[in-house]
């Protein structure tokens, strides 16, 4: 079955650094891979879509790259703010439907000032 | 922008009693869906739908239902409620043919069995 990993452990990083969160998955080539953000109490919200021919693709300061050999996506938050703090999940489509997606457990950061 | 609504952020209910969570989203969407979400264990899916009174059970149907009457309305029962159905429940909406596949979520209700 399509299983999604992602550390289950906070990252905990300073203010103004480089956040790295990665989501690696097995038994599956997906076409596309997004990551949401979640904050305490609330529904995910969309950032990022990434395509299967897309190496690396760039939001502000996002970053998501996504390595279809190595099986696994890099999402790169640059100079972090405490705002930033917050679980971020990445999901993938089902292989029984293009439209249903399959999430991870997600990554709590914690940016301190 | 988007609006998912859920009818209720908290919801305690007695084992046995039937439960209705509603989501109503405002853009039109095809697609509807229901997720619970646990920790250690992530969203999962318990149905998805494509269309008015279409629908397709998720990973986790056991225990729930859903009614899709109107285009903008998606309702999750639950028949008979029990203690391991608590839990955080979250609806969202996507629109089929965009390109994007992203979905847009709800507050969510967060349900407790007693």
């Amino acid at each position: 079955s399509q299983k999604i990993e992602q550390n289950s452990e906070a990252l905990n990083i300073q203010e103004g650094k480089t956040a790295t969160l990665t989501c690696n998955y097995t038994n599956y080539s997906p076409a596309y891979l997004q990551w949401y953000r979640q904050d305490p109490g609330r529904g995910p919200v969309f950032l990022l879509l990434i395509r299967e021919n897309e190496k690396e693709k760039r939001k502000e300061r996002l970053k998501v790259t996504f390595d279809t050999t190595l099986k696994q996506s890099l999402f790169h938050i640059t100079a972090s703010q405490p705002a930033d703090s917050a679980t971020y999940l990445c999901a993938l489509p089902m292989n029984t439907g293009f439209q249903k997606l399959v999430f991870g457990t997600g990554t709590r950061l914690l940016v301190s000032p | 922008d988007v609006k998912v609504t859920q009818s209720s952020r908290y919801l305690v209910k007695r084992t046995g009693e039937k439960v209705f969570l509603e989501c109503v989203q405002d853009m039109d969407h095809e697609n509807m869906f229901w997720y619970r979400q646990d920790p250690g264990l992530g969203l999962r899916l318990i149905y998805f739908s494509y269309d008015v009174k279409m629908k397709e059970k998720g990973d986790i149907p056991e225990g729930y239902s859903v009614s899709r009457e109107k285009k903008e309305r998606f309702s999750l029962i639950l028949e008979s409620a029990s203690t391991n159905q608590t839990s955080m429940y979250l609806c969202a909406s996507s629109m089929p043919g965009t390109g994007s596949y992203e979905q847009y979520f709800g507050p969510g209700t967060r349900l407790t069995v007693t």
